[in-house]
């Protein structure tokens, strides 16, 4: 079955860039989503079709792409961004999700 | 805007058939442009895909979940359903109703439910 890979957790201090990567197989020809999930809360989007962002969410995320692996990056990181952070695609008619990356603001 | 809500029993005994409803407000469950989802989270981990329905009543299923659990849309309340049966330890988890789209087979899932937290357990 096919696999998204992200880091388990990333820590950054506030005012720093965050990137985080999701990695998978011919991850170029599929659509990439980004999903933010704090603490008690469900997920909500924050970048759909590799790099757009749904109103709402700041410029200061972005997401990318490159070959197999996709980058979800907050470019002046905020205690608010601190959560969990999930990629998803569609293979074979299937949804993945990758396992997920705890962003913790020191 | 669009506002999903999740409802059922919180709790559910072992081999027993899990219930839940989603009330979709500020859409249509009968859009052909929406694809509408189940998605779980076992305690503490990560997130789940189900199954989703879309107009028609069309399914798919997670291969995972592929002969235990049945996905439908009631068009006349605006609801969509999610059975799960035998239903073991294994299924406790919050449980999100979310709406998927965008093109079909690639879409992303906006909104989502609050989410309902099931428990098995006898």
């Amino acid at each position: 079955s096919y696999e998204l890979t992200q880091p388990p957790s990333l820590s950054v201090s506030p005012g720093q860039t965050a990137s985080i990567t999701c990695s998978g197989d011919e991850l170029g020809n599929k659509f990439v989503s980004w999903y933010q999930q704090k603490s008690g809360q469900s997920p909500v989007l924050v970048i759909y079709r590799d790099a757009n962002r749904p109103s709402g969410i700041p410029e200061r995320v972005s997401g990318s792409k490159s070959g197999n692996t996709a980058t979800l990056t907050f470019s002046v990181t905020q205690a608010i961004d601190e959560a969990d952070y999930y990629c998803q695609v569609w293979d074979s008619g299937t949804v993945v999700f990758g396992g997920g990356t705890k962003l913790t603001v020191l | 805007q669009v506002q999903l809500q999740e409802s059922g029993p919180g709790l559910v005994k072992p081999s027993e058939t899990l219930s839940l409803t989603c009330t979709v407000s500020g859409a249509s469950v009968t859009s052909g442009n929406d694809y509408w989802s189940w998605i779980r989270q076992l305690p503490g981990k990560g997130l789940e895909w189900i199954a989703f329905v879309y107009y028609g009543g069309t399914t798919y299923y997670s291969p995972s979940f592929k002969g235990r659990a049945s996905i439908s849309v009631d068009t006349s309340r605006g609801q969509l359903s999610l059975k799960l049966h035998s239903v073991t330890a294994a299924d406790t988890a919050v449980y999100y109703c979310a709406r998927g789209t965008g093109p079909f087979l690639r879409n992303h899932f906006d909104p989502w439910g609050q989410g309902t937290l099931v428990t098995v357990s006898s």
